[in-house]
């Protein structure tokens, strides 16, 4: 019973192109994230969706842009893949009422761009 | 601006010392403030959280932390070390005022605990 999943695990591709990283969470959460960890192990959000709709959006290149298709997806699409969007990527979800402000992390993807 | 400062990159403790792994916060108000481990090719995994009340608190697999308001710290602690405590440690405060769900990592500090 994986809490929050994400596919692919691994993914190799070479610049210019679009790919997607998809997310799942069984958690019943109402919020979601993407965050990325670069090679030096630092951890940064980049996008938070509560119930669907973005609340967070960091910085980012619009290059990226995550759908919420529902409450249990978070899916993340990037556009012409630069050498710097080499990274881990993780997805999180969290039900931030309350005592359970906990995020639950899925495995990540380590995105390899060539 | 808000920040999470782990000033240590590695902490090294022998096998049955206790270990300590440091975290300061510059955030306004009262944030919740958490303590996540992430093991080699994993995910990050939850050890424990401070929302509200005594200042010591207990997590998983043996670790508490210690909140300190006037110093604004919440370091880690581990009575006596195991050699599979070693992993990468990440603080995270969320701040209460913001109106959204972020999180503010600090940069990590891996833990080496030798046999």
């Amino acid at each position: 019973d994986t809490a929050v999943s994400q596919t692919p695990k691994y993914l190799v591709t070479q610049m210019g192109n679009d790919k997607s990283i998809k997310c799942e969470q069984n958690l019943g959460h109402d919020t979601m994230y993407w965050y990325k960890q670069d090679s030096k192990k630092f951890l940064k959000i980049m996008f938070s969706y509560n119930n669907k709709e973005l609340i967070i959006n960091e910085t980012v290149p619009n290059r990226f842009s995550p759908k919420s298709p529902d409450k249990a997806h978070l899916n993340l699409h990037i556009n012409s893949l630069e050498l710097g969007d080499s990274a881990v990527y993780f997805c999180a979800s969290s039900l931030p009422s309350g005592n359970t402000d906990t995020q639950y992390f899925g495995p990540g993807t380590r995105l390899t761009v060539l | 601006a808000q920040s999470v400062a782990q000033p240590e990159d590695q902490v090294n403790v022998a096998e049955g010392n206790p270990l300590t792994v440091k975290c300061t916060y510059s955030v306004s108000g009262n944030p919740y403030l958490f303590w996540y481990v992430q093991y080699p090719n994993r995910g990050l995994q939850f050890l424990l959280k401070y929302i509200t009340g005594d200042n010591l608190v207990k997590g998983s697999y043996g670790f508490e932390a210690e909140f300190n308001k006037s110093q604004t710290s919440f370091h880690l602690k581990k009575p006596s070390a195991l050699v599979s405590d070693s992993a990468l440690y990440f603080c995270a405060v969320r701040p209460l005022t913001s109106g959204t769900y972020k999180y503010i990592f600090g940069t990590g500090t891996r833990l080496k605990v030798l046999a």
